[in-house]
């Protein structure tokens, strides 16, 4: 099994443009996560859902938004690029009642110019 | 909310050496404390984790332990090796919680 992928690998995104990160699992994990890394303040969540059709916002939620259609997919979207928001994103996911315990995605290096 | 301090930021020792990893939570209604290591340009992967009824928990050269009455807990590794280099991240969550609360990360080098 491909377990939980991205995409894409790596962007480089105009300010004031759109984007849409990928992310599926085929765990089929009722949990998702997403997350940005930048470095000395680890680990930040943007965004959750614990099962298809609901989401959540987590620490940085703002200028980021999410949908959660079905169980193995959760885009993360960007409507309107700052370069701010240049970061590595991961996704993740657990199963149900497992939170502590997350895989996470191989992560998207996003550059805002 | 939860707020989870970790430290060191950075901590260098060599090969062979012990390296310990110490984190303090504010929940007390934390209850799973789990540890991800990181390997450079890598995904974080779930190394080992502690339930609030447990003291201490050992895996190979990997042991955490954890005070509930202190509210800290730790990630302790013996005879360190050069692939133990990596972002260590400890985190906390509770029963009814939807996120985990990480830590800022350790950055482990150990040096031959």
């Amino acid at each position: 099994t491909a377990g939980i992928t991205q995409a894409p690998t790596s962007q480089i995104l105009a300010a004031g443009r759109s984007m849409t990160l990928r992310c599926t699992q085929d765990m089929r994990h009722n949990a998702m996560y997403w997350y940005r890394q930048d470095l000395g303040l680890g680990l930040r969540l943007i965004h959750y859902s614990n099962t298809a059709g609901t989401t959540g916002k987590g620490e940085v939620p703002d200028g980021y938004s999410v949908s959660r259609a079905n169980t193995d997919d959760f885009p993360l979207t960007l409507a309107s690029a700052v370069p701010s928001q240049t970061s590595v994103y991961f996704c993740a996911s657990s199963e149900a009642g497992k939170l502590y315990e997350q895989y996470f995605g191989p992560g998207t290096r996003l550059t805002v110019t | 909310g939860e707020n989870v301090e970790q430290h060191p930021s950075t901590l260098s020792v060599q090969e062979g050496d012990s390296a310990v990893i110490k984190c303090t939570y504010s929940d007390s209604a934390s209850n799973y404390f789990p540890w991800y290591k990181q390997e450079l340009g890598k995904r974080p992967q779930l190394i080992i984790d502690i339930r609030s009824n447990v003291g201490e928990k050992k895996d190979q050269r990997i042991a955490v332990t954890l005070n509930k009455t202190a509210k800290h807990f730790s990630l302790h590794i013996t005879e360190t090796q050069p692939e133990d280099s990596a972002v260590y991240f400890c985190a906390a969550s509770t029963d009814s919680g939807y996120a985990l609360n990480f830590g800022k990360g350790t950055s482990l080098l150990v040096t031959p």
